[in-house]
């Protein structure tokens, strides 16, 4: 079973609100990634959690906040987020750290609309 | 860090024809290079993979080619179908283990 879960599938929420994603893998993975995807854009890494610590930190603003409270989950803490953020925010999970022959899979993304 | 380069941005073929798109990558050290199929509004799904110990990797109707001396890895699908239709991204595993993805390119089937 290759599947990651992602919660809420779709997400509006004001310039002053504070929300959470969630991500969860129940594949053993010791891995899991945050990437965030603008329309007719790659995927963009923003963090990445190995072992549950945090390993790598793409320079992304405070107002996103990771969270990885055990193997199997990943969350991500939005607060006075900008309407710019509005995009598709992808979960992912891979055997260990670095995508060098390590598969990574990814959930159905969350879909985030600022307001 | 890794730099991916990925042509054409946009490709239309006739169902039945073969579709290659291309790929180059700056990092010499970068070891594994996946292929993401996008369709609308759906994830990033893994459709084929290479690693730097393999020149050419087939699985059905997809398969892909690595030349690692010139840098450059390309993705060939033959008798191309309309459910082919995705944006398609190549990436490369950089000399820190971060996945960089190509721009991408959108397929177009027509029947």
């Amino acid at each position: 079973d290759t599947e990651v879960t992602q919660t809420p599938k779709h997400l509006v929420m004001g310039m002053t609100n504070k929300k959470s994603l969630k991500c969860e893998q129940h594949m053993g993975h010791r891995a899991m990634y945050w990437y965030k995807q603008k329309a007719k854009k790659p995927p963009e890494l923003m963090f990445v959690y190995s072992y549950e610590k945090l390993s790598i930190n793409e320079s992304v603003p405070s107002r996103f906040s990771p969270e990885c409270p055990n193997s199997s989950l990943l969350n991500l803490h939005l607060h006075a987020l900008q309407p710019e953020d509005s995009a598709l925010y992808l979960c992912a999970s891979s055997q260990g750290q670095g995508a060098s022959g390590n598969t990574i899979y990814f959930g159905e993304g969350s879909w985030l609309t600022v307001v | 860090g890794e730099n991916v380069e990925q042509h054409p941005s946009t490709l239309s073929v006739q169902e039945g024809d073969s579709a290659v798109i291309k790929c180059t990558y700056s990092d010499s050290a970068s070891n594994y290079f996946p292929w993401y199929k996008q369709e609308l509004g759906k994830r990033p799904q893994l459709i084929i993979d290479i690693r730097s110990n393999v020149g050419e990797k087939k699985d059905q109707r997809i398969a892909v080619t690595l030349n690692k001396t010139a840098k450059h890895f390309s993705l060939h699908i033959t008798e191309t179908q309309p459910e082919d239709s995705a944006v398609y991204f190549c990436a490369a595993s950089d000399s820190w283990g971060k996945l960089q993805f190509g721009a991408g390119t959108q397929v177009v089937v027509t029947p």
